[in-house]
């Protein structure tokens, strides 16, 4: 199957800082690109849906200034969150899809942000 | 709006025991797709199969097996034989527009096997 990677794995930060998580799609192009984002014990709920070059869509009740996300190539998207807070602290995972004659998404590994 | 309800939180087998997790879905689309996952305690998900809406045929694979029934709008998960390496968190999920759709996950089941 197609690899997803993120970077990085895990990430400790400082509150009020801002932290960058990369997803890659290693060999091959992912027109979008999903963000999840999954509390301790708890379900993966999606945060947003990122399109190559254009503006993210978000989920309702996410919030776009602070999670912003960059889907600016066919195999890289970014999420920032920005003037991080220990309520941000979770497990963010990224999922890739790709569309044609095999229509597919696949997961990357995931990213655990601590804020402390 | 979909939903994925999994009303077991968490389950306790002893090896060798077989297990069923429970996965009810709600959607208003005829067209969708349901989703199993494993989350081991590292994390990342694994794919564990894929059923079109248009699909009711069982499936199995090893020592997992899927019960697809739209009557009952119920996609459950049936480990045979469970082992210790089984134990993780299981996730069902719905998406809507295709395989590669946004998906709406279910709450998990943990899974927990022993010796």
């Amino acid at each position: 199957g197609a690899v997803v990677s993120q970077h990085p794995s895990w990430v400790i930060c400082k509150s009020g800082t801002s932290v960058k998580i990369e997803c890659r799609s290693l060999d091959f192009q992912a027109t979008t690109m999903f963000w999840y984002r999954q509390f301790p014990k708890q379900s993966l709920m999606l945060m947003a849906t990122s399109n190559e070059g254009s503006k993210a869509t978000y989920e309702q009740g996410v919030e776009k200034d602070k999670f912003l996300i960059n889907h600016a190539s066919l195999t890289l998207s970014t999420l920032t969150v920005t003037s991080a807070h220990p309520e941000d602290s979770s497990f963010y995972i990224c999922s890739a899809a790709t569309y044609g004659t095999r229509t597919e998404q696949f997961f990357g590994p995931g990213t655990r942000l601590t804020v402390l | 709006a979909q939903k994925v309800t999994q009303a077991q939180t968490e389950i306790s087998v002893v090896e060798k025991e077989d297990v069923t997790l429970d996965c009810v879905y709600e959607t208003r689309d005829t067209t969708y797709y349901l989703f199993w996952y494993k989350q081991p305690p590292s994390g990342e998900l694994v794919f564990l199969i894929r059923r079109n809406s248009f699909d009711e045929q069982n499936e199995i694979s090893g020592r997992y097996s899927w019960n697809f029934q739209k009557s009952t709008s119920s996609f459950n998960f049936t480990i045979t034989a469970s082992q210790v390496v089984d134990s993780a968190v299981y996730f069902c999920a719905l998406g809507l527009s295709g395989t590669a759709s946004k998906l709406t996950f279910g709450t998990g089941t943990r899974l927990q096997v022993t010796l």
